[in-house]
């Protein structure tokens, strides 16, 4: 699966829109985007994936760049509830995608 | 609907003991996945369940042994506790949907900590 980058911390003031980047300059034709995210000391969640359309859901939105090196996730009115540890996570589509790896994440910060 | 329940919440072992951690889900997933998650690191696979039946080594097994025991359950035993088995472990299932993507649904975990 391709490696992603993504920076390790980020603020956000609440009620505005929070924009998380993640570079996965290697992914291949078939791999997809995952985003998940972790609020301290719970499991992780599942927020949204994507193959190379932009896709939005009730949580979030994921813009993937046209060459897919790249992706941003949207939380459009970030709340402090959104305060979490945020994954990028590249992962293909056949045999082998039960694997997610997790890297360290970005902690979002979102202030009053 | 419970989604992915995991038990015990909180365990102390001294070096050497053995246990069993339990995970059980009711949204009948196919795949079931055991996770562990030291201080300030991502999340590291430790063995999977692709199917009911079948398990595989993730990326560190070494140290465990798990057990599909039916669709719903998936334990994963320590044998002999060391101390750098310390760690928050995560069970999470999941079924791939026809467009061959996997999400996962994680449990609330189990913090275990060897003396």
């Amino acid at each position: 699966d391709a490696k992603t980058t993504q920076p390790p911390s980020m603020d956000c003031a609440e009620g505005r829109a929070a924009n998380l980047p993640c570079n996965h300059s290697t992914i291949s034709g078939n791999e997809y985007v995952y985003w998940y995210r972790q609020i301290h000391s719970q499991g992780p969640q599942y927020i949204i994936h994507g193959l190379k359309n932009n896709e939005t859901n009730e949580m979030a939105s994921l813009i993937i760049t046209e060459d897919r090196k790249s992706s941003t996730l949207i939380l459009p009115h970030a709340t402090l509830r959104d305060t979490a540890v945020y994954y990028c996570i590249v992962s293909g589509s056949g045999g082998s995608n039960y694997k997610l790896t997790f890297g360290k994440g970005t902690l979002l910060t979102v202030n009053p | 609907n419970a989604g992915v329940t995991q038990t015990p919440k909180f365990q102390v072992l001294k070096t050497g003991q053995s246990m069993t951690l339990q995970c059980a889900q009711d949204m009948n997933h196919n795949s079931m996945y055991w996770y562990r998650q030291d201080p300030g690191m991502g999340l590291r696979l430790i063995y999977y369940s692709a199917s009911e039946g079948t398990t595989d080594k993730g990326e560190v097994p070494n140290g465990y042994n798990v057990s599909r025991l039916n669709k719903r359950e998936f334990s994963l035993r320590l044998e002999s506790a060391a101390p750098s088995q310390t760690s928050v472990y995560f069970c999470a299932s999941s079924s791939k949907r026809t467009s061959g993507t996997n999400e996962q649904f994680f449990g609330p975990g189990t913090r275990l900590t060897v003396l």
